[in-house]
């Protein structure tokens, strides 16, 4: 198993501000996955965070608005940027497991926007 | 494109109860499929991973069971406690992707 660590745990924010939210692993991994939970809904990927490389993006998702940093293999950034209320989620880190694939998460991080 | 669905979406019982959630894909060349457990306004704990190869996985009160062909698995929990309430995710990787799909969740009070 992986011990994913996240910060901000949660904040609130004005309207027109971006935010950076850090994933930390607590073991080498390739790929490291952003997720985004709306409220009161299911998890969506926002992107893959590939180290070495700029992140992929799933459709509904630009790199304007969710810049994603992989300086190395056991750490992640994810920025919310120009925030709206619409971006109120808890956004989520994870990384899967080498041998069969199991998906690992971070607590998450509960932003508001206001 | 995979589509994964969970009934019912809410289910209060009393203490000491057997339980099954379901969740239904509808896609049947899955590589992976794994049940999570949301506790409110947190991140996700991993209850049980099923490879493709695989039909069912136990961990304690709970059993995961798999039907490729029907498109199906189930989490059968038994002798349910107040600490089983959280939400119920299951999620799915299709054959040659990494990505998960998750289904929509089933909200569970256990009532004591």
């Amino acid at each position: 198993s992986a011990v994913i660590s996240q910060k901000p745990s949660r904040d609130i924010c004005q309207r027109g501000t971006s935010l950076t939210i850090q994933c930390q692993v607590d073991s080498q991994v390739t790929m490291m996955f952003w997720y985004r939970q709306q409220p009161g809904q299911s998890l969506t990927l926002i992107a893959t965070a590939n180290q070495g490389s700029e992140a992929t993006y799933e459709s509904g998702f630009v790199i304007d608005k969710f810049p994603i940093s992989r300086p190395n293999l056991t750490f992640s950034t994810l920025t919310v940027s120009n925030m709206s209320p619409e971006d109120s989620s808890i956004y989520l880190c994870s990384v899967q497991g080498a041998v069969a694939g199991e998906l690992f998460f971070g607590e998450g991080s509960r932003l508001t926007v206001l | 494109k995979q589509e994964v669905t969970q009934i019912p979406a809410a289910l209060s019982v009393p203490e000491g109860e057997n339980l099954v959630l379901n969740c239904s894909f509808t896609d049947s060349a899955i590589y992976n499929l794994q049940w999570f457990r949301q506790d409110p306004g947190k991140g996700l704990t991993s209850l049980l991973l099923i490879q493709s190869s695989q039909r069912e996985q136990t961990s304690g009160r709970l059993n995961a069971s798999l039907d490729k062909s029907s498109g199906r698995s189930t989490l059968y929990i038994a002798a349910s406690q107040p600490g089983d309430s959280a939400t119920y995710l299951c999620a799915v990787t299709t054959s040659g992707t990494y990505k998960y799909i998750f289904g929509t969740g089933t909200r569970l009070k256990v009532l004591a």
